[in-house]
């Protein structure tokens, strides 16, 4: 079965400083991951997939196979970021999400 | 974005108690999706539909049941609620594959 790790409950940085959030996970087969945004008072919404390669409002991401990890990184951290980020991997027709973590950025 | 909408916002219930939180969506998905969130523990599936005929279990299922009255609407009932259902319930919906997930605002549920 797959798993989703996030060893981080909570990061808390200065604006300005750089930010990474890990994830790990467990999967036998080819992964599909995303990281998932929930801002305060806001629905959860899609930040960004490995697929797509995609830099999102400054965030990358990088899926290492070898250690099964997709962190999330951002090198200039800002007060909006400030959000609950979930790694979540695509499996069997469903996602399989991460325990989250808390980012705190403050001024 | 209102394409998925869930009712109750909120509810407080008292144990013992039948709850039934509804989800409509207006995005034409066929799948959709129930979910907890508890702090520390993220999301966790509970049921999810492939179409209407098409019910799953996922994996904190028990205590709860669902139906999928159409397309667009998707139910999760709790027979007989407890205290430890105490958490955020949400719903999802989207297209399959590794489509983006669509999700509403929440539904916030106490057991007292």
């Amino acid at each position: 079965a797959q798993r989703v790790t996030q060893p981080e409950k909570l990061l808390s940085v200065f604006k300005g400083a750089p930010v990474e959030l890990k994830c790990n996970y467990s999967y036998s087969g080819s992964p599909e991951l995303f990281w998932y945004v929930q801002y305060s008072r806001q629905r959860l919404q899609l930040l960004l997939r490995h697929i797509s390669r995609e830099s999102i409002k400054g965030f990358t991401a990088d899926l290492n196979k070898g250690e099964t990890s997709f962190h999330l990184k951002k090198p200039f951290a800002q007060e909006e970021d400030s959000a609950m980020y979930y790694c979540a991997l695509a499996a069997g027709n469903k996602l399989t999400f991460g325990g989250g973590t808390r980012v705190l950025v403050k001024p | 974005d209102a394409d998925v909408t869930q009712t109750p916002r909120n509810r407080i219930t008292k144990t013992g108690k039948r709850i039934m939180l509804e989800c409509s969506q207006t995005k034409g998905h066929d799948r959709m999706y129930w979910y907890r969130q508890d702090p520390g523990l993220g999301l966790r599936l509970i049921y999810y539909s492939f179409d209407v005929k098409d019910i799953n279990k996922g994996e904190i299922s028990d205590g709860y049941s669902v139906s999928r009255q159409a397309q667009a609407k998707f139910s999760l009932s709790l027979e007989s609620a407890i205290p430890n259902q105490t958490a955020l319930y949400f719903c999802a919906t989207d297209t399959g594959g590794t489509d983006t997930q669509y999700f509403g605002p929440g539904t916030r549920l106490t057991v007292l």
